[in-house]
């Protein structure tokens, strides 16, 4: 079964730093890959997602992530957080489980942004 | 476009009770999932509906847990009886089809005590 990791369960930084943030998944064959974003309060929302062709794919929110098929990585980028980026992040990979495609997330990484 | 909506928002109930959840998805989509997002945890896939059928339930606890979806549009989850470790949200997702993207709804918060 595939499973996907995120190594960072807390990040905490200010205003304007740049942030990555990991993930890591299992499966070795054809995947759909997102990243969705939970803001205090709210309900999950996707960020953004690739399917295929660029491997950098750029989201809402000047958001962006790299999909490194060789790493199984799908890392999510911001060359500058807000306050307002506070929320949790969670990666998720929809990969075929017996007869139907099914997604899996990681943990989710918990980003604080000091203002 | 409305989004999935789900009811309640939140229940408390004592162990060995049972709860039910209800949720709409967006209107069209065929295909359904609850999952369940112990804290501290991603969301984990209970079940998939498409239409009014079960597509994979593997991960759902069928000695208390049971979902429908009768009509092939909203859909109902149960637990019965309840234990503590099932405190948790209870999220509702909708989507086209199985690789599309899934939307979802605001969960339903389920405190066991």
């Amino acid at each position: 079964a595939q499973s996907v990791s995120q190594h960072n369960h807390h990040v905490i930084l200010s205003e304007a730093a740049s942030l990555e943030l990991g993930c890591n998944y299992s499966y070795g064959g054809t995947v759909n890959l997102f990243w969705y974003v939970q803001y205090p309060g709210q309900h999950l929302q996707l960020l953004l997602k690739y399917f295929s062709g660029d491997p950098l794919v750029k989201g809402i929110k000047g958001f962006e992530a790299e999909f490194i098929k060789s790493k199984f990585s799908f890392n999510l980028r911001k060359p500058s957080v807000q306050w307002s980026d506070t929320a949790e992040y969670f990666c998720a990979v929809n990969a075929p489980r017996g007869s139907a495609r099914q997604l899996t997330f990681g943990s989710g990484t918990q980003l604080t942004v000091l203002p | 476009e409305a989004g999935v909506a789900q009811s309640p928002r939140y229940k408390i109930i004592e162990k060995r009770q049972s709860v039910a959840f209800w949720c709409n998805p967006i209107s069209g989509h065929a295909t359904l999932y609850w999952y369940q997002q112990i804290l501290g945890q991603g969301p984990k896939l209970l079940i998939q509906f498409q239409n009014n059928g079960v597509v994979d339930d593997s991960q759902l606890p069928k000695d208390r847990f049971s979902a429908e979806r009768l009509k092939g549009v909203d859909s109902t989850l149960k637990i019965q009886p309840a234990k503590l470790e099932d405190s948790a949200v209870y999220l509702c997702a909708s989507t086209w089809g199985g690789m599309q993207t899934q939307y979802f709804g605001p969960g339903t918060r389920l405190l066991v005590l």
